[in-house]
């Protein structure tokens, strides 16, 4: 157990809607990480936010957003979903920005 | 950008014997190298890393890696394959940015099957 959770475990949803996918870091970890895993694409960084602060952007749609919150949970937001947009989404967590990252066990989303 | 490649889709390997999981990585200055391994229906599980210093470096559950900078690789090995061992292995590099952000790069990923 790394000690991120994440919630839910398992998300079905239909085309068009918005989800919402939640993210504790480890205690004292102040980085978290989005990262997306599919089939065709691999694992793929999303986006990353450091003591509630936007640090960095990777292939993350404009239909998806994040946040972290002040006790710095995470949230990642997607929203149109489209059929591609099923996946398992991670969230990762370090003390600092260069340390070893903690990954949670992972939401699949299932897109029907 | 800094990224890696696993070459191998799939590493077939008997218990007892050694395993060795493949990366190549394509760095601009220092690279920054992990391990992982994820198990089905599990999160990645951090296996080692490499940053500086010595070329053999030693991680969880009896798994080692080999830095070489002249061939840029960076091989998972294990003396002993066990058929516990049987997961998807993921290499990934660190892509520093500007505001020292910490993103991960990763490989395709190998799935290793220890044959009983």
């Amino acid at each position: 157990d790394s000690g991120v959770t994440q919630t839910p475990k398992h998300l079905i949803t239909a085309t068009g809607q918005r989800v919402t996918l939640r993210c504790s870091p480890r205690s004292g970890d102040l980085s978290v990480y989005w990262y997306q895993q599919s089939l065709d694409q691999g694992l793929q960084f999303l986006i990353q936010y450091y003591n509630g602060e936007e640090r960095a952007k990777g292939n993350i749609l404009e239909r998806f957003s994040a946040q972290q919150f002040p006790d710095l949970h995470s949230e990642l937001n997607l929203s149109s979903l489209e059929l591609g947009d099923s996946a398992l989404y991670f969230c990762a967590s370090s003390r600092e920005q260069g340390d070893t990252q903690y990954f949670g066990p992972g939401t699949r989303l299932t897109v029907l | 950008a800094q990224s890696v490649a696993q070459p191998e889709d799939q590493v077939n390997v008997a218990e007892g014997n050694p395993l060795t999981v493949k990366c190549t990585y394509s760095v601009s200055g220092n690279p920054y190298l992990f391990w992982y391994v994820q198990y089905p229906n599990r999160g990645l599980q951090f296996l080692l890393k490499y940053i500086t210093g010595d070329n053999l470096v030693k991680g969880s559950y009896g798994f080692e890696a080999e830095f070489n900078k002249s061939q840029t690789s960076f091989h998972l090995k294990k003396p002993s394959a066990l058929v516990s061992d049987s997961a998807l292995y993921f290499c990934a590099v660190r892509d520093l940015g500007y505001y020292g952000n910490n993103r991960l790069a990763f490989g395709k990923g190998n799935q290793v099957v220890v044959i009983p």
